[in-house]
């Protein structure tokens, strides 16, 4: 069952741009999780925001979650073709912590 | 390093052959997890496990199995039974605090030809 859903599905951007990738879910978390996916790769958690927190930094990144909403956003700042790759937000549920529910993803493509 | 490995990166089988996928964690993990995402889609749970010789099914369980022998080690088999084993299959480990996120192998490509 997919909890996640990512918004856009893709996403194209000039080096340089902001990025804002947004996840949308359906029932109540104790965290939601971003990861990066490179093409042919494993993924690479970024960055956990709990649900008691309503935005959280990480050098170029900037996550806010809205409980009221059930709704994330992701934006990456001043970015870079290094930053090409897949987005997924991760859920860990309430009262089923012991897997997380990932989403479709976006997939970001940053031009030189 | 710590890590997760899975090996191997590429795979191909025969329809009707079962075959057996590695995954090696070395970073004192107590939960393993296996994941299927097939091409531009996200990651569907086949199987997970938060204790030696203890695992759990997830969303699509069917025509796959695992086991749990050694803390470091989380083998899948893909069985004659799955109708359609073609994918990229992620393995994971973490920590049992779910405030800490998942470390992910490199992934293997499994091909039925």
């Amino acid at each position: 069952s997919q909890q996640g859903e990512e918004d856009p599905q893709a996403l194209s951007i000039q080096e340089g741009e902001n990025a804002t990738m947004n996840c949308s879910y359906k029932t109540s978390i104790n965290n939601l999780q971003w990861y990066r996916q490179n093409s042919g790769r494993g993924l690479v958690h970024l960055i956990l925001i709990r649900s008691n927190e309503r935005e959280k930094h990480s050098g170029r990144l900037r996550v806010t979650l809205d409980t009221s909403k059930k709704s994330s956003s992701l934006l990456i700042t001043a970015s870079r073709a290094a930053d090409t790759a897949s987005y997924f937000c991760a859920t860990d549920v309430i009262y089923n912590t012991d897997k997380l529910i990932f989403g479709t993803g976006t997939r970001l493509q940053v031009f030189p | 390093d710590g890590g997760i490995t899975q090996s191997p990166k590429y795979l191909f089988r025969k329809e009707g052959q079962n075959v057996t996928l590695s995954c090696e964690q070395n970073l004192n993990h107590d939960a393993m997890y296996w994941y299927r995402q097939d091409p531009g889609q996200g990651l569907r749970l086949i199987y997970y496990s938060q204790i030696v010789n203890d695992f759990q099914k997830g969303d699509i369980a069917e025509g796959y199995s695992v086991s749990r022998e050694k803390k470091e080690s989380f083998p899948l088999t893909v069985t004659s039974a799955q109708k359609n084993p073609t994918a990229f299959y992620l393995c994971a480990s973490s920590i049992w605090d779910s405030n800490y996120g998942y470390t992910f192998g490199s992934g293997t490509r499994l091909t039925v030809v």
